[in-house]
């Protein structure tokens, strides 16, 4: 079963423009991470934020974790056409380090 | 050593027939996962191994679903007289051992029964 949900499900946009997509789970976790999959494709690890820590950057990417709301967010600044793929947040609750993912979000960046 | 390598990346098959799926694990990952992703959805845990060991396996595995991970190397995974159900994208990960450690996703294996 799915842990939580990617909100929105699809979301379009310029290049050049801000992407926030939002994440809820539903358990405690030990961490969230973020994972970017091209179509067809595997999934690449974007970002992981453990869950005592509130936010976290690397390069175009900014992460937030509230543990009292069971949410995440992750922003993509400055998006290129090259960002356009589909996002999952993924939790990690403890059971063997196993993940458990959300739907995901559809990013398409127009150039 | 490049990244996880799955063998193939796709396979039609008709419904009955047995498929076998081969994961190739970044060599010092002492961790090996199976997921499945249906389209639209986000990948669903099917099983984990520690070396060779395997130590969890979800309710979505049923009894016609078997892995192996033989000497803690690659893994495979076995799907008998497969369904229209069992038509799905099959990835593999793996990680290193540790407490809080990212998941290395190969290219999955695109399963199509007829």
């Amino acid at each position: 079963s799915q842990q939580g949900e990617e909100d929105p499900q699809a979301l379009s946009i310029q290049e050049g423009e801000n992407a926030t997509m939002n994440c809820s789970y539903k358990t405690s976790i030990n961490n969230l991470q973020w994972y970017r999959q091209n179509s067809g494709r595997g999934l690449v690890h974007l970002i992981l934020i453990r869950s005592n820590e509130r936010e976290k950057h690397s390069g175009r990417l900014r992460v937030t974790l509230d543990t009292s709301k069971k949410s995440s967010s992750l922003l993509i600044t400055a998006s290129r056409a090259a960002d356009t793929a589909s996002y999952f947040c993924a939790t990690d609750e403890g059971s063997n380090y196993k993940l458990t993912f959300g739907k995901g979000t559809l990013l398409t960046v127009n150039p | 050593d490049t990244g996880v390598s799955q063998d193939p990346r796709h396979k039609i098959t008709k419904r009955g027939q047995n498929v076998t799926f081969r994961c190739d694990p970044i060599s010092e990952h002492n961790r090996l996962y199976w997921y499945r992703q249906t389209l639209g959805q986000g990948p669903e845990f099917l099983t984990y191994f520690q070396n060779e060991a395997q130590l969890e396996k979800s309710r979505l595995l049923s009894d016609r679903f078997s892995a192996e991970r033989p000497k803690g190397s690659f893994s495979t995974l076995e799907i008998q007289r497969t369904e229209q159900g069992d038509s799905a994208m099959y990835l593999c990960a793996s990680s290193p051992t540790g407490a809080v450690a990212e998941a290395f996703f190969g290219q999955g294996t695109r399963l199509t029964v007829v």
